[in-house]
């Protein structure tokens, strides 16, 4: 089953605005990744934060996470075409022999 | 350094046939995951390798099998191949079980 939930499912915005993506988990986590993917290709993985952050940088792109409500969010700003892909949030286990489990994605469509 | 390499890219088989998938790692990183991302399912845990051992399973039936190499590596064999096994097979790797997973390019697999 998805530990992980993205909303919206499909997000279709202009070159140089922003992009906001949610993920929304059940369990207790270590960790919560983010993954690009294109046409159906491998995963690009875009960033990691641990359940002691609160908030992560990288590039254009910002992660908070709020453990209490057991949700995160991905920031891409200035949106550019070749952002368009299918954006998964990943959350790591707490303990055990538990795996990284994957929403079913947000969709972004950028348009020049 | 090289990223996560799998093959082969595309294959295409038959009903009943049998298949067998490869993945190598990152170098240094002990742990190898399966992922199966059929269309509109999202990606969905299919096994999970460490250090030679089968740590954790997806809710698969028994004809999806694997192993992992000393050095590392990994096989996906799946057998008596179903139509519904047509999908995208992502392998990823990582350190060990609570850090970046790192994915290859997948292998698709069309049943026929």
């Amino acid at each position: 089953s998805q530990q992980g939930e993205e909303d919206p499912q499909a997000l279709s915005i202009q070159e140089g605005e922003n992009a906001t993506m949610n993920c929304s988990y059940k369990t207790s986590i270590n960790n919560l990744q983010w993954y690009r993917q294109n046409s159906g290709r491998g995963l690009v993985h875009l960033i990691l934060i641990r359940s002691n952050e609160r908030e992560k940088h990288s590039g254009r792109l910002r992660v908070t996470l709020d453990t209490s409500k057991k949700s995160s969010s991905l920031l891409i700003t200035a949106s550019r075409a070749a952002d368009t892909a299918s954006y998964f949030c990943a959350t790591g286990p707490n303990s055990g022999y538990s795996t990284l489990t994957f929403g079913k994605g947000t969709m972004l469509l950028v348009s020049p | 350094e090289a990223g996560v390499t799998q093959s082969p890219t595309h294959l295409i088989k038959t009903r009943g046939q049998q298949v067998t998938l490869r993945c190598s790692p990152i170098s240094g990183h002990t742990s190898v995951y399966w992922y199966q991302q059929a269309l509109g399912l999202g990606l969905q845990f299919l096994l999970w390798y460490d250090e030679g051992e089968e740590r954790n399973r997806g809710n698969f039936p028994p004809r999806f099998s694997g192993r992992q190499f000393p050095n590392y590596s990994s096989e996906l064999n799946v057998n008596a191949l179903e139509l519904e096994d047509s999908a995208l097979y992502l392998c990823a790797s990582s350190l060990e079980g609570r850090t970046e997973a790192f994915f290859g390019q997948g292998t698709r697999l069309t049943v026929v």
